[in-house]
């Protein structure tokens, strides 16, 4: 099985909402990734957790909070965001957070935010 | 850290071959380079990366300059499936802490039936 999940597959939230992303996996690996895709643009890192501990934060603003409850799980909170936070979030794992390991991608959270 | 240039977009026939075009000038010594591509409405996923020698799998193959300043990823026969977004990355090998991959802008594949 070398698939990553993420709940849910669209979210609408206003300015003012509370709300979660999910990314599940279960292929063992110990390094979880959550990126931010503009439309037409690459995906670009927001952060990495290895092990469980959050390893980079790619100066991400606090509004966007992730938690990395088990080895299998990752969630991104979110709260106040604003219009411009409109993206495709993927989620991605890899065994370990190494150099050349193969990050694998789950299908993405669309959200808007009006 | 170094940055890789590709062609915005390319056009191929279905069962030709496809060579799809990075350069990185300024790569170092310890840069691997990675290939991965993006599906529409999918994440991206991982396609083949080499240090210097040439390399194949299943999906492709990477053939990669003598100076390695530039490198060909080879689609050997298109499909329609293979229509996507090809993104060249250099990862420095050797630097303490997570991985960081850096997506530059990619090329959008299109394949013709």
């Amino acid at each position: 099985d070398t698939e990553v999940t993420q709940t849910p597959k669209h979210l609408v939230m206003g300015m003012t909402n509370k709300k979660s992303l999910k990314c599940e996996q279960h292929m063992g690996h110990r390094a979880m990734y959550w990126y931010k895709q503009k439309a037409k643009k690459p995906p670009e890192l927001m952060f990495v957790y290895s092990y469980e501990k959050l390893s980079i934060n790619e100066s991400v603003p606090s509004r966007f909070s992730p938690e990395c409850p088990n080895s299998s799980l990752l969630n991104l909170h979110l709260h106040a965001l604003q219009p411009e936070d409109s993206a495709l979030y993927l989620c991605a794992s890899s065994h370990r957070s190494g150099a050349l390991d193969t990050q694998y991608f789950g299908p993405g959270t669309r959200l808007t935010v009006l | 850290d170094a940055k890789t240039t590709q062609p915005n977009s390319m056009e191929s026939n279905e069962e030709e071959p496809v060579h799809l075009p990075c350069n990185h000038s300024t790569i170092s010594g310890t840069d691997y380079i990675h290939w991965y591509r993006q599906l529409p409405s999918q994440g991206p996923e991982y396609v083949i990366h080499g240090l210097t020698s040439n390399v194949n799998n299943r999906m492709a193959s990477l053939a990669i300059a003598e100076d390695r300043k530039s490198s060909t990823l080879i689609l050997h026969r298109a499909t329609l499936r293979d229509a996507a977004v090809y993104y060249c990355i250099l990862e420095k090998v050797g630097s303490p802490g997570a991985q960081k991959l850096v997506f530059g802008q990619g090329t959008r594949l299109t394949i013709n039936p």
